[in-house]
């Protein structure tokens, strides 16, 4: 089955500063991974996502990046705030069923 | 839209009861997801439905764990007995179907904490 990685396990960051965080997973066929951001206490929540068939998306100051060759995507935030604080979550699933495999999270700290 | 709702928030309750977690999905959609989250397992699918059935339950623990779906509207999440290592933050999803493939974005609820003692 699907196994995905992410990296690092936290970060931290001055704000405004960028933030990268890198995900790999192993299934070939995975051809849709979202990002999800967790705030302390609260749900996780879509920020951004990506299919197979693209290799970069932008929305405002997040940007994802998908390399199908190498099976890795990450996640890019720029000028980052404080309210970007949380612990975010990448997931990867197959064309094949509805089974999102979510990596462990990345606690990203910003700095004021 | 009020979004995936969930009952109770907070539950709890001694080892061996039978806890009983309820989900109303966003109206309309077709996919339900039930997870639990720990902080050593991190974020788990444990069992999903597509127009009331289930289709993949490879995430359940094991037999005490158990979810059905009477309607589009409803799912509930059972444990019978519950044990101290069910302690977790249970979300249930919900998505629209789109494609071949299926669905798109999940929509999470705001998840019941379940303590276990």
């Amino acid at each position: 089955g699907e196994n995905v990685e992410q990296h690092p396990s936290t970060l931290s960051v001055q704000e405004g500063d960028s933030a990268v965080i890198k995900c790999t997973y192993s299934d070939s066929a995975s051809n849709y991974f979202p990002w999800y951001k967790q705030e302390l206490g609260k749900r996780p929540q879509l920020i951004i996502d990506i299919r197979s068939n693209v290799g970069e998306k932008k929305d405002q100051r997040i940007a994802v990046t998908l390399n199908k060759t190498a099976k890795h995507f990450s996640l890019h935030i720029t000028e980052t705030q404080p309210e970007d604080s949380a612990v975010y979550f990448c997931a990867a699933r197959d064309n094949y069923g509805q089974n999102f495999v979510f990596g462990p999270g990345t606690r990203l700290s910003v700095l004021p | 839209d009020a979004g995936v709702i969930q009952s109770p928030r907070h539950e709890v309750t001694e080892m061996g009861q039978e806890v009983t977690l309820r989900c109303k999905p966003i109206s309309g959609h077709d996919y339900l997801f039930w997870y639990r989250q720990t902080m050593m397992r991190g974020l788990e699918l444990l069992i999903y439905f597509n127009n009331n059935v289930p289709i993949d339950d490879s995430g359940m623990p094991e037999d005490r764990f158990s979810a059905k779906m009477p309607n589009a509207s409803f799912s509930t999440l059972k444990i019978q007995p519950s044990e101290p290592r069910d302690s977790a933050v249970y979300f249930c999803a919900s998505s629209p179907s789109g494609g071949r493939g299926g669905s798109e974005t999940q929509y999470f609820g705001p998840g019941t904490r379940l303590l276990v003692l």
